[in-house]
């Protein structure tokens, strides 16, 4: 199987410190896409980011910022001043051409006060 | 206006009963998905259809069977409900691009927790 691997289960910082929440992926696709969702304590799964593979462009979204690395098959998530209302668990994802994503294990960020 | 919603949010229902979830999307999408998170917040795709079509069975138990009346509606009926179905089950539909690019990315409904005992 062509795993999405999140190695950190849980991540805990204090507001305004920057968090980088990691994300390696396997695939032997030519085409795939890439995709953050994040999941806040209400439950909703909510789309933060999907790249393509063939555009290796880095994205800046206000505090948020994704490098995406086809060298080393990652797709890194930075949150710069972290605040409390960030406090949720991160999914990464990888897409297929025909829509199926695969999950990684999601990262818990707790950001307190 | 919710862009894809599910009925019901919770369901508790004992074992060996049969249930049904509802989803329905608003956003004109083609391709619509079943996922399931498991206690430890794993979600895995269970099925999608394309224009009611199915594309994806990811070796689901054959007592979960998707239904698809038309490319907007993908109801979900489980027949002798387990333990183990216990989950929070997702909805989500996402659009087709054209020229091999894919699809756009999937917009979630807000989940249905199923709790049998």
């Amino acid at each position: 199987a062509q795993k999405v691997t999140q190695a950190q289960t849980e991540i805990s910082v204090v507001e305004k410190e920057d968090v980088t929440l990691d994300c390696v992926y396997e695939t032997r696709d030519t085409t795939y896409y890439l995709f953050w969702y994040k999941q806040p304590p209400s439950g909703e799964l909510v789309f933060l980011i999907r790249r393509n593979s063939f555009d290796e462009q880095n994205e800046i979204s206000g505090r948020y910022s994704w490098n995406f690395q086809k060298s080393t098959s990652s797709f890194n998530f930075t949150i710069t001043a972290s605040q409390v209302v960030d406090s949720a668990v991160y999914f990464c994802a990888r897409g297929t051409s025909y829509g199926k994503l695969t999950f990684g294990q999601g990262t818990i960020l707790t950001v307190h006060p | 206006d919710t862009a894809v919603s599910q009925t019901p949010k919770y369901l508790v229902t004992q074992m060996g009963n049969d249930k049904s979830i509802k989803c329905e999307q608003n956003l004109g999408h083609d391709t619509m998905y079943w996922y399931k998170q498991d206690s430890k917040k794993f979600l895995k795709i269970m099925f999608s259809y394309n224009n009611k079509e199915l594309i994806i069975n990811e070796t689901v138990p054959n007592r979960f069977s998707p239904k698809s009346p038309d490319k907007a509606h993908l109801n979900l009926h489980i027949n002798s409900l387990e333990l183990g179905d216990s989950a929070v089950y997702f909805c989500a539909s996402s659009q087709d691009l054209i020229q091999g690019r894919g699809n756009t990315e999937a917009f979630f409904g807000q989940g249905t927790r199923l709790t049998v005992v």
